[in-house]
């Protein structure tokens, strides 16, 4: 199946500083690449889409200001978190489809644990 | 509209039992149907999906049941074991480019031995 990575895995930040996820997709191009955050025992809550070569849609009530996101090729997506605050502490999450296929299959990355202190 | 329910919350099956997980959705539009599974600090990993041409998909022991009428779906694992022991979440969206999943809110299933 195809493969999405993501780095840093975990990172721990202090508050006030700005942290940068990468979402790639490894053997696939993704048009559309999606950023979900998990809480604790809940489910994924989508944040925002991203789209190539063009400015994200962010769901509401989500920061677009503060979740900067950054999709400058077909396999590369960056979410930043700016001026992080404790309650940014989160499992984030990011998921792509392969443009080049009819197949409508999402695939999720392994997920990046933020922790800012 | 956009609401899709799942339950149960939890579930604790019998090592070779099946455990059935229920999904109820609203939107009509909604046509690609996944189901996927995660286990603790992992990322989702798509387990099966569905599409409402069909009514039933089998993928070794997973097998996903799709009411159209009643706008409803399931999976079920047979001979469920230990290593099933997961959260399983539904999702539901429109195959169109760009579109994103909606989930539900995930059961925990566990698996004794």
């Amino acid at each position: 199946g195809a493969v999405v990575s993501q780095h840093p895995s975990r990172v721990i930040c202090k508050s006030g500083t700005s942290v940068k996820i990468e979402c790639r997709s490894l053997d696939f191009q993704a048009t559309t690449m999606f950023w979900y955050r998990q809480f604790p025992k809940k489910s994924l809550m989508l944040m925002a889409t991203s789209n190539e070569g063009s400015k994200a849609t962010y769901e509401q009530g989500v920061e677009k200001d503060k979740f900067l996101i950054n999709h400058a090729s077909l396999t590369l997506s960056t979410l930043t978190v700016t001026s992080a605050h404790p309650e940014d502490s989160s499992f984030y999450i990011c998921s792509a489809r392969d443009s080049g296929t009819r197949s409508y299959e999402q695939y999720f990355g392994p997920g990046t644990r933020l922790t800012v202190t | 509209q956009q609401q899709v329910k799942q339950s149960p919350q939890s579930l604790i099956v019998q090592k070779g039992g099946i455990s059935i997980i229920n999904c109820a959705y609203e939107n009509t539009a909604f046509d690609y149907f996944p189901w996927y599974q995660q286990f603790p600090g992992k990322g989702p990993a798509l387990l099966i999906a569905i599409r409402p041409d069909v009514s039933e998909k089998k993928e070794g022991r997973f097998t996903i049941s799709f009411n159209k009428s009643a706008k409803q779906f399931s999976l079920h694992i047979m001979d469920s074991q230990p290593g099933d022991s997961a959260t399983y979440f539904c999702a539901a969206s429109k195959r169109q480019a760009g579109t994103a999943l909606i989930f539900g809110k995930g059961t925990t299933l566990s698996v004794s031995s």
